[in-house]
């Protein structure tokens, strides 16, 4: 099945400096790369996703890039704020709709003001 | 009023006891989910419902039931809790056919077993 690996597990950023969270993933036939912010006391919430089909998307200051050769993936964070601050996780699955999400482990990120 | 909503947001029990966790949604989906959090583990899918009649385990089912009692609800059972149980758990739920596999996620049910 399934495998996904994310780094780093903690992350502290001085606040406008950019953040960067990457994931690599072991099933060749995913296709579906979501990304999740969980705030203190919340559930996930989807902040950007990615299909295999794009090698790069973006949201204002939000970003995710793609290598399917690798099978990695990052989500890129620009300018950062306080309210950055927050658990993110990765997730993969072959996006049919029929199988899962695989959940990396976390990554909490500190932006320092 | 939330969309997907759990309870009882925070449990305290002993082992060996009965426990069950609710999940209600009001967004119409069709899919629901639970899952647990462990610190530093990230979200383990313990079972996961495409429709009323339809029950699927996860990653980790072991020492858990499901059941589907409408397509509004997910209860998640604990027949025997014992303490490697205390977590995290969440109820998540998406819709089948809008192209969109984003997961709508509850609060969370915060369960000690002592």
């Amino acid at each position: 099945g399934e495998n996904v690996e994310q780094h780093p597990s903690t992350l502290s950023v001085q606040e406008g400096d950019s953040a960067v969270i990457k994931c690599t993933y072991s099933d060749s036939a995913s296709n579906y790369f979501p990304w999740y912010k969980q705030e203190l006391g919340k559930g996930p919430q989807l902040i950007i996703d990615i299909r295999s089909n794009v090698g790069e998307k973006k949201d204002q200051r939000i970003a995710v890039t793609l290598n399917k050769t690798a099978k990695h993936f990052s989500l890129h964070i620009t300018e950062t704020q306080p309210e950055d601050s927050a658990v993110y996780f990765c997730a993969a699955s072959r996006g049919t709709g029929n199988t899962p999400l695989v959940f990396g482990k976390g990554t909490r990120l500190s932006v320092i003001a | 009023d939330a969309d997907v909503t759990q309870t009882p947001r925070n449990r305290i029990t002993k082992t060996g006891k009965r426990i069950m966790l609710e999940c209600s949604q009001t967004k119409g989906h069709d899919r629901m989910y639970w899952y647990r959090q462990d610190p530093g583990l990230g979200l383990q899918l313990i079972y996961y419902s495409f429709d009323v009649k339809d029950i699927n385990k996860g990653e980790i089912s072991d020492g858990y039931s499901v059941s589907r009692q409408a397509q509004a609800k997910f209860s998640l059972s604990l027949e025997s809790a014992i303490p490697n149980q205390t977590a995290l758990y969440f109820c998540a739920t998406s819709e089948t056919g809008t192209g969109s596999d984003e997961q709508f996620f509850g609060p969370g049910t915060r369960l000690t077993v002592l």
